[in-house]
């Protein structure tokens, strides 16, 4: 089991360029998160998704966008960056099981300048 | 609305002693999970201990234990026997139970010091 794995793992973007950041888990869960982490901050979620063709926004989802085709891979699309986008993107997913826990992938680090 | 309140930015701890980190939250739910991850310098999230609040006893694993109080709504996190590779930042986090959704705290660094 390669668990949850993202890419990239840095990337610098200039201001008003688009991306995707890819997340893919191999644990058959349901449950998919994408989160961003502010320096000294704690993790705020953006959007997740409960199964393949179901998503829905989280605390901060202005400015992204994501898309849930398979149950494996849950991409999280940056238009027209900003430098407020700056942040470290964490990947988690977990299984319906409500005592399951979250599992989180290494993350990516993306300036905006 | 719930949050989640850690309100102990930074601590530091000599090997081999005991430190407890705070976690407060509130909620107006009767049935619901509680978390510590831990992030080290690597910036992997590593689940630590989990507490469901339905159980009195508190969670433990190996040196990491709980203290739950749940009419106090307080879920602090003991590290016994403290060592180098402890130092991170460590998340206390809630979830309603039958949802999906997290909430964390802003996190707590720790520093073992040799």
């Amino acid at each position: 089991n390669a668990g949850v794995t993202q890419t990239p793992k840095f990337r610098i973007l200039k201001i008003g360029q688009s991306m995707t950041l890819q997340c893919a888990q191999d644990m058959n869960h349901n449950y998919m998160y994408w989160y961003r982490q502010d320096p000294g901050m704690g993790l705020k979620l953006i959007y997740y998704s409960v199964g393949a063709g179901i998503t829905d926004k989280g605390e901060v989802p202005n400015g992204y966008n994501v898309s849930r085709s398979t149950t494996e891979d849950f991409p999280l699309r940056l238009e027209l960056a900003a430098p407020s986008q700056t942040s470290v993107y964490f990947c988690a997913s977990k299984a319906p099981i409500s005592t399951d826990t979250q599992y989180f992938g290494p993350g990516t680090r993306l300036t905006v300048l | 609305a719930q949050t989640v309140t850690q309100s102990q930015p930074e601590m530091s701890v000599q090997e081999a002693e005991t430190v407890t980190l705070s976690c407060t939250y509130d909620t107006s739910e009767n049935n619901y999970y509680l978390f510590w991850y831990k992030q080290p310098p690597s910036r992997q999230m590593i689940l630590v201990i989990r507490q469901e609040a339905y159980k009195q006893q508190n969670a433990t694993e190996n040196r990491f234990s709980v203290n739950f109080q749940k009419a106090a709504k307080s879920f602090s996190l003991k590290i016994s026997d403290s060592q180098l590779g402890d130092t991170a930042m460590y998340f206390c986090a809630f979830m309603k139970s039958g949802t999906y959704k997290y909430i964390f705290g802003t996190g707590t660094r720790l520093k073992v010091l040799a």
